[in-house]
Parts: C-alpha cells; structure tokens; sequence
C-alpha cells in the first residue's frame, strides 16, 4: 500500500505571501497525483490532476510541480479564499486504489 | 450541470450497516468515461477513500474497509449506493459521494456531493 506524506502539517502564511505545500509518496506513483482544496462545511474542490494540470476554473496562482515520490503545490499569492486544508491522493492503477496524505492546513 | 446528492439515515446505531446512496442529476451515470466514488472524513481528521464504482458494475474498494464494503449502482434510478456493515464509533463521519473522471490523468475526483454526517451512536 503506498502512502502519502504531506508537510508541513499547518502552514502559517500572511495574505500575499507564497506558500509552498509538500507531498511525499512511499513508492513512485508517477504524475498519477492530486491535489485538492477543502474547506469547512462544503465537500472538497479538485485544484490540480495529473501533478500539474489545473482543473477548471482553477487560477493561475495554483500550480503543481513533481513526479515519482516528491510533489508540490504552489500558491504563488495567498489570498483570503486560499486558507483550507490542502489534500494530496495519489492513484494506483491496477488494482484502482486512491490514497489521501494527511492533509495540510494553510493558516494565517 | 452534472450534481451528486448523498442521502441516508443519520444516526446508526453500532454494529448495524450504514447505508447511503447518492443521486446524480443533470447527467447519467452510465458514461463509460465515469466512475463513482465515496470519500469520508470523520471529526478532525483526514478524508479516507471508501470504493468506487463503475455503472457497469465493477468495483474498488479501500482494502482496510474490503471487509465491511459494499457499493451497488441502480442504472434506472441514476443512483449508486455506499453499505458499510458492523459499524463502530470509528465510522462516524461525513460521507461524500463524487464522480471520478477516468479521461483525466490520476482519475480525480472532480465532482463532490455536498456530504452528509453519519454518526454511529446506541
């Protein structure tokens, strides 16, 4: 079974600041990598696939970086929206399987 | 617009099966391109991928909940439903309901249902 390691586990950053969140995989899980945005009291919102791909309707300021084990996600100027918890998952082909790293909290 | 709806009993009591299932409008379920999943997230913590499904009814499951799971779809009704048998305090969660997008890479999931809490109390 692969894990996902995220750090740090809460990020204390000021509005217009960049903050920049880690993903670590136990095995290579090639670009099959995730990232999502989760806010209290609604469901989750898929910000990149593919590593680096941003999904629809994503801003620019969010950009997804790596391959193999290390990954990163980007958010070059925190705005006031931006403060969540950030999940990684990972996808293993055969069998399907999806996996979630801990989660990071962006503060201010 | 494609939407996901969760609906089901809120209060489980323990040992008994929970049970949910999630409505989807404004689009089929029976696109080969989609799979359906459920995702939860109990109090304070992290979200756990449950299983997933595809309309033609091959399923996945999450292999630390294999024993507990089951995932159905009801191609008529539009719906796919989530049983997890033998529950403790432990599964008590907020349970989401999401469409997988098997044409994108990782298969992500890109549309959530809104989530419904689920607590398993005698």
């Amino acid at each position: 079974e692969i894990v996902m390691t995220q750090s740090p586990a809460t990020l204390s950053v000021s509005p217009g600041e960049r903050a920049t969140l880690y993903c670590r995989a136990s095995e290579s899980v090639t670009s099959s990598l995730a990232w999502y945005q989760h806010k209290p009291g609604q469901p989750p919102r898929l910000l990149i696939y593919g590593a680096f791909t941003r999904a629809t309707g994503i801003p620019p300021r969010f950009s997804g970086s790596g391959s193999g084990t290390e990954f990163t996600l980007t958010i070059s100027s925190l705005q006031s929206e931006d403060f969540a918890v950030y999940y990684c998952q990972q996808y293993n082909n055969w069998p399907p399987t999806w996996t979630f790293g801990q989660g990071t909290k962006v503060e201010i | 617009q494609l939407q996901l709806q969760e609906s089901g009993p809120g209060l489980v009591k323990p040992s008994e099966t929970l049970s949910l299932t999630c409505t989807v409008s404004g689009g089929s379920i029976s696109s080969s391109d989609y799979y359906w999943g459920w995702v939860r997230q109990p109090p304070g913590k992290g979200l756990e991928w449950i299983g997933t499904i595809h309309y033609s009814g091959n399923t996945y499951y999450n292999p630390s909940l294999k024993s507990r799971v089951t995932i159905s779809v009801d191609t008529s009704k539009n719906q796919f439903s989530l049983k997890l048998s033998s529950v403790t305090a432990a599964d008590t969660a907020v349970y989401y309901c999401a469409r997988h997008d098997f044409g994108l890479a990782a298969a992500p999931l890109d549309i959530w249902g809104q989530g419904t809490l689920v607590t398993v109390s005698a």
